[in-house]
């Protein structure tokens, strides 16, 4: 079955140091997603990408972070100047037009020193 | 303020009963809902889809819904060890967009 694929599966970095955490969703989805989720708490949505652009994003999705799609493949979540508290598991997921499955990568472990 | 509400458990039900997992969910323009599983340090994996008020059966899972009272819910019949994980509603609202509740942590216990 296809897959999302998450790279790195684990980023240790220093408070205010920059990360970009990669997706490859499946190659004919359309819609991509980032959530995150802190350790024993909820999946929290970020944001969501259609069509090149940003068609929503929550509060939790401020200016620090940013999303990009830099080729056909790619899907990326930035995050500018890292803080403690974004120490999280970043799951990317993607969903093909007709359907509402949601497909998730396997995360991103991120660690803010 | 979209918002998803479970009992976060936890729940323990021997092996073979019924595990009934409930959801509430504040928004209702709320289109479809869903029950993700989450093994722990996995990732989410949806098990169930539901868009329309009543019952709707997979196996041993069967979802249920009602619009009028905002509320979701999951029975799983015959429960077993490897039922053991964290579920998760989901719902996605009218903005398309996919908010999920803290999860209700299950144990079966064989």
């Amino acid at each position: 079955e296809p897959e999302v694929t998450q790279t790195p599966s684990h980023q240790v970095t220093q408070m205010g140091q920059e990360v970009i955490l990669r997706c490859v969703p499946i190659s004919n989805h359309l819609y991509f997603y980032w959530y995150r989720q802190i350790l024993g708490q909820k999946v929290e949505f970020l944001v969501s990408f259609y069509n090149n652009e940003i068609s929503e994003k929550s509060e939790i999705f401020d200016d620090q972070f940013s999303v990009e799609r830099p080729d056909g493949s790619n899907f990326t979540l930035k995050i500018r100047s890292t803080k403690l508290e974004d120490s999280a598991m970043y799951f990317c997921a993607s969903r093909d037009r007709g359907s509402e499955k949601l497909f998730f990568g396997s995360g991103t472990q991120l660690s803010v020193l | 303020q979209k918002e998803v509400e479970q009992n976060s458990g936890p729940l323990s039900v021997p092996e073979g009963a019924i595990a009934s997992l409930n959801c509430t969910y504040s928004d209702r323009g709320s289109q479809s809902f869903f029950w993700y599983r989450q093994y722990s340090g996995k990732s989410p994996e949806l098990i169930m889809s539901i868009y329309s008020n009543g019952d709707k059966e997979d196996g041993r899972f069967t979802a249920q819904l009602n619009k009028a009272s905002q509320y979701v819910s999951l029975l799983i019949r015959d429960s077993q060890p490897s039922d053991s994980a964290t579920y998760l509603c989901a719902v996605n609202t009218r903005w398309n967009q996919f908010y999920f509740g803290t999860g209700t942590s299950l144990t079966v216990i064989p």
